[in-house]
């Protein structure tokens, strides 16, 4: 079982439809969570980050994070085409040789439909 | 503003050459990295830099070295490209410290080569 797994999609919506991507984990360790956009042939751009179980909001963007179930979700309400996009998850925990291991998801690839 | 840019942007070499993929960042950020991001594996580090003067292996560093020349910039060498390593190189600066629990990652645009 890998650590971290992200549905690779692709996920088609119409404009304006609520959009939900998913994460789990299976490493309990794992203590900062994020998420990364990545547009094509861009390199990726951090959208948002959390640390503790819950929800964060920012503009139509949420992320929430349940640490029991070992889960992260990213929602995005009201959709736009300008959202099209790879959505990476990303989160650290503390390694063996005492540093942190930073590890991504293989990202989601959206496209929302005019 | 710039951020962080790497060049070439593609590059296409013959099994066997060497190359050099070039970063800089202007955001006076401490630590640089290198991933590659290949379909279905995701981005991967190959090696980091926490600081000036220092780099680190990551996940899969075999067949490539790095140079951290100062703070601004960090490059990537290929000393005898194989097909395996084609991929798209992203170069990465974060202002922590190497990887800590909240790091923070800004990328650059990436390189696209092609080994044949």
């Amino acid at each position: 079982q890998k650590e971290v797994e992200q549905d690779p999609g692709p996920l088609s919506v119409p404009e304006g439809a609520i959009v939900s991507l998913n994460c789990t984990y299976s490493n309990s360790a794992f203590q900062y969570f994020m998420w990364y956009r990545q547009y094509s042939r861009k390199g990726p751009e951090l959208l948002m980050y959390t640390y503790s179980s819950g929800n964060k909001e920012d503009g139509r963007f949420t992320a929430q994070v349940d640490k029991s179930s070992k889960y992260i979700s990213l929602f995005i309400r009201d959709s736009q085409p300008s959202d099209s996009a790879t959505y990476l998850c990303a989160m650290s925990r503390l390694s063996g040789a005492g540093s942190y291991q930073l590890t991504f998801g293989k990202g989601t690839k959206l496209s929302v439909i005019p | 503003n710039a951020g962080v840019t790497q060049t070439p942007k593609f590059q296409v070499l013959k099994t066997g050459q060497s190359m050099t993929l070039q970063c800089a960042q202007d955001m006076n950020h401490n630590s640089m990295y290198w991933y590659r991001q290949d379909p279905g594996m995701g981005l991967r580090l190959i090696y980091y830099s926490a600081s000036e003067g220092t780099t680190d292996k990551g996940e899969v560093p075999n067949g490539y070295n790095v140079s951290r020349l100062n703070k601004r910039e960090f490059s990537l060498r290929l000393e005898s490209a194989a097909p395996s390593q084609t991929s798209v190189y992203f170069c990465a600066s974060s202002d922590i410290l190497g990887l800590s629990r909240n790091t923070k990652l800004f990328f650059g645009s990436g390189t696209q080569l092609s080994v044949l």
